[in-house]
């Protein structure tokens, strides 16, 4: 069965500091797989996504992710973090060819001045 | 283009009340999915449609929820009678009729329901 694992509930960064947020996944075949991010009050945007080719994928708001086969990790990076992008953020993952998303539990960022 | 419409945005009621969330997909979105999101969680689906046929409701808890999309535009998620788990945010999504496999899916804002 699908599955995603965001190990980290919280993480509190300095404005300006690199981020990564961790996502790891457990599918079959390969996965295609989601980044979004949900402000408070707001519903989900959708970040970046990687379906296929490249395993670097670029996003929008300057957030890049990493595919990795081998760890079965699709973690998102933003090397200069803002004070808006304090968020929760959430790594899907959905199957070839169907409708099903799984979402992991969430990443609550915190941006400090 | 607008976006996935929901309302109402938030929503009171007491235990035992029926209570209704309304969804306007994006235009020209065959798939409309309603999830529920618990504090804390991700989203979980609840239903998913297919044009006005509801293709996936294994995780619909049907005792006290009903759902409809009768033209297969917009959709009405109802709960009757509402009891205090309920408590969560809505989340409308849409995508377009699937091709060589590509999902993505859209969210509304979400209604978020508080059962007093």
């Amino acid at each position: 069965a699908q599955s995603v694992t965001q190990p980290d509930i919280h993480i509190t960064v300095s404005e300006g500091a690199s981020l990564e947020l961790r996502c790891n996944y457990s599918y079959g075949a390969t996965p295609y797989l989601f980044w979004y991010v949900q402000s408070p009050g707001q519903g989900l945007q959708l970040l970046l996504k990687y379906f296929s080719g490249d395993t670097l994928v670029q996003g929008i708001k300057g957030f890049e992710a990493e595919f990795k086969r081998s760890q079965s990790s699709f973690n998102l990076r933003k090397p200069s973090v803002h004070w808006s992008d304090a968020a929760e953020y959430f790594c899907a993952v959905g199957a070839s060819g169907t409708y099903k998303y799984i979402f992991g539990t969430g990443t609550r960022l915190k941006v400090l001045a | 283009e607008a976006g996935v419409v929901q309302s109402p945005r938030y929503k009171i009621i007491e235990k035992k009340q029926p209570v209704a969330f309304w969804c306007n997909p994006i235009s020209g979105h065959n798939t409309l999915y309603w999830y529920r999101q618990n504090l804390g969680q991700g989203p979980e689906l609840l239903i998913r449609y297919e044009n006005e046929e509801a293709v996936d409701d294994s995780q619909l808890p049907k005792d006290r929820f009903s759902a409809e999309r009768l033209k297969g535009v917009d959709s009405t998620l109802k709960i009757q009678p509402a009891e205090l788990g309920d408590s969560a945010v809505y989340l409308c999504a849409s995508s377009p009729h699937l091709s060589g496999g590509y999902n993505e899916q859209f969210f509304g804002p979400g209604t978020r329901l508080t059962v007093l």
